[in-house]
């Protein structure tokens, strides 16, 4: 149980255009998903946190019109990379949590923008 | 302010020995502790969780941990490592007492390696 997935696994995209990142709870209803971004040999950075139809609330540092975030269903909530450069690459991950303490990870997304 | 320091970056041991991965933490109120690991190209995944009762956690594939609150410390152990017990390890605090904050509070993770 409490499996998270996360679509696509990597992408390459050309600079300036637009990434969308999709996190699924695949078999529970997650009232709140969480995203994050990890660089190179570092811990997790969390970027925004979403509870299902409310607008995400994100961390100090996090431009959230760079980073759109939405989150229409208890099962689905997406990341979007606007006008993506090659800073934005780094490994995205999501999680989801069922209103308890602990969350779910996904996979991850491999984001490069070349 | 809340934090989490794990005092180890690199951890390696010879395959059937003991696993240590230490960590400390410091949060102003009662947290809840939780230990991940992260394998290649794989998700994170929960290894253990302390929350409140009791002191020794026993997680998944052989790993506990015990809550030490005069020590502020929440060590990650093994009897016996496995050669598939290499990955990344992180310790993990979410004080509790802040309302609906799900925030977690990441160390900077250990690396573990198993030789044969």
């Amino acid at each position: 149980g409490a499996v998270v997935s996360q679509h696509p696994s990597r992408v390459i995209c050309k600079s300036g255009t637009s990434v969308k990142i999709e996190c699924r709870s695949l078999d529970f209803q997650a009232t709140t998903m969480f995203w994050y971004r990890q660089f190179p040999k570092q811990s997790l950075m969390l970027m925004a946190t979403s509870n299902e139809g409310s607008k995400a609330t994100y961390e100090q540092g996090v431009e959230k019109d760079k980073f759109l975030i939405n989150h229409a269903s208890l099962t689905l909530s997406t990341l979007t990379v606007t006008s993506a450069h090659p800073e934005d690459s780094s490994f995205y991950i999501c999680s989801a949590s069922e209103g308890t303490e602990t969350q779910y990870f996904g996979p991850g997304t491999r984001l490069l923008v070349l | 302010a809340q934090s989490v320091t794990q005092l180890d970056s690199h951890v390696s041991v010879s395959e059937g020995t003991p696993v240590l991965l230490r960590c400390n933490y410091s949060s102003s109120y009662s947290p809840s502790l939780f230990w991940y690991v992260q394998h290649p190209n794989k998700g994170l995944q929960l290894l253990l969780k302390y929350t409140s009762a009791a002191t020794l956690v026993k997680g998944i594939n052989g790993f506990e941990a015990e809550f030490k609150k005069s020590e502020t410390s929440f060590h990650l152990t093994k009897p016996s490592a496995h050669m598939s017990d290499a990955a990344e390890y992180f310790c993990v605090v979410r004080p509790l007492g802040a309302g609906n904050n799900r925030k977690l509070i990441w160390g900077l993770g250990t690396s573990l390696a198993v030789n044969p």
